[in-house]
């Protein structure tokens, strides 16, 4: 099972809003609502942000939306803050395997 | 509150073995899948497997399948993972993460050094 494809770096000013992309196939992405989203920064644990395409957990500003179109993924990241700045990881559920991850996207707040 | 503790760094050479821990606590520790996360140094994240703990069904993914070992003790709220013989390429931090379709709660994490 190859990991989601997402862009190594996106970067925008503070105020901003990014967005990055998750592409996958129609048997993870595609196929089901199973897509979450994780942020990390350095030195620490991953922190879920987004789960089952759209939803936040609680806590979790409303700065940050999920989103899918076929079998693309997508989080937007409104408004954006220098606390953002972390990478960024998707991952979905297939039926073949235990799911995947993506391969992360850095995040820079210039 | 929930959360995940996991056991401290190691050090190990190769071929020694290593089992390594993840205590839950403040959920039913039996109503909710456990999995293993490994991030090799300034690289991505990889699910290696999980497991149900109230009954031990326990799924691999592909690529760590006969490398490693999972388990889990439900009387002490404890899930485990355990190579029988280390090798550097092991040498990486591993996550302990709850849940099956998406992880919402994380372990801080435990740093395995495999050096000679």
């Amino acid at each position: 099972q190859s990991a989601l494809t997402q862009p190594a770096s996106v970067s925008g000013s503070p105020g901003q809003s990014i967005t990055i992309s998750c592409t996958g196939t129609s048997s993870d992405v595609g196929g089901y609502k199973y897509v979450s989203w994780y942020q990390q920064h350095p030195g620490k644990a991953p922190k879920l942000m987004i789960y089952d395409i759209s939803n936040r957990p609680s806590g979790v500003s409303n700065r940050f939306s999920g989103s899918k179109s076929g079998n693309t993924a997508s989080l937007t990241i409104s408004g954006l803050q220098a606390e953002d700045e972390a990478d960024y990881y998707c991952r979905s559920y297939t039926s073949s395997t235990t799911g995947v991850f993506g391969t992360g996207t850095k995040v820079t707040v210039l | 509150e929930v959360q995940l503790v996991q056991s401290g760094a190691e050090v190990k050479k190769p071929g020694e073995s290593l089992k390594i821990s993840c205590k839950g606590s403040g959920y039913t520790f039996t109503n909710s899948w456990i999995g293993w996360v490994r991030q090799m140094p300034g690289k991505g994240l990889e699910l290696m497997g999980i497991i149900y703990p109230s009954d031990s069904d326990t799924r691999y993914s592909p690529s760590f399948q006969g490398q490693v070992t999972i388990s889990a003790d439900k009387s002490i709220n404890t899930a485990y993972l355990q190579w029988s013989s280390l090798k550097a390429s092991d040498t990486a931090m591993y996550y302990c993460v709850r849940g099956y379709y998406y992880f919402d709660y994380w372990g801080q994490g435990t740093l395995v050094t495999v050096s000679s």
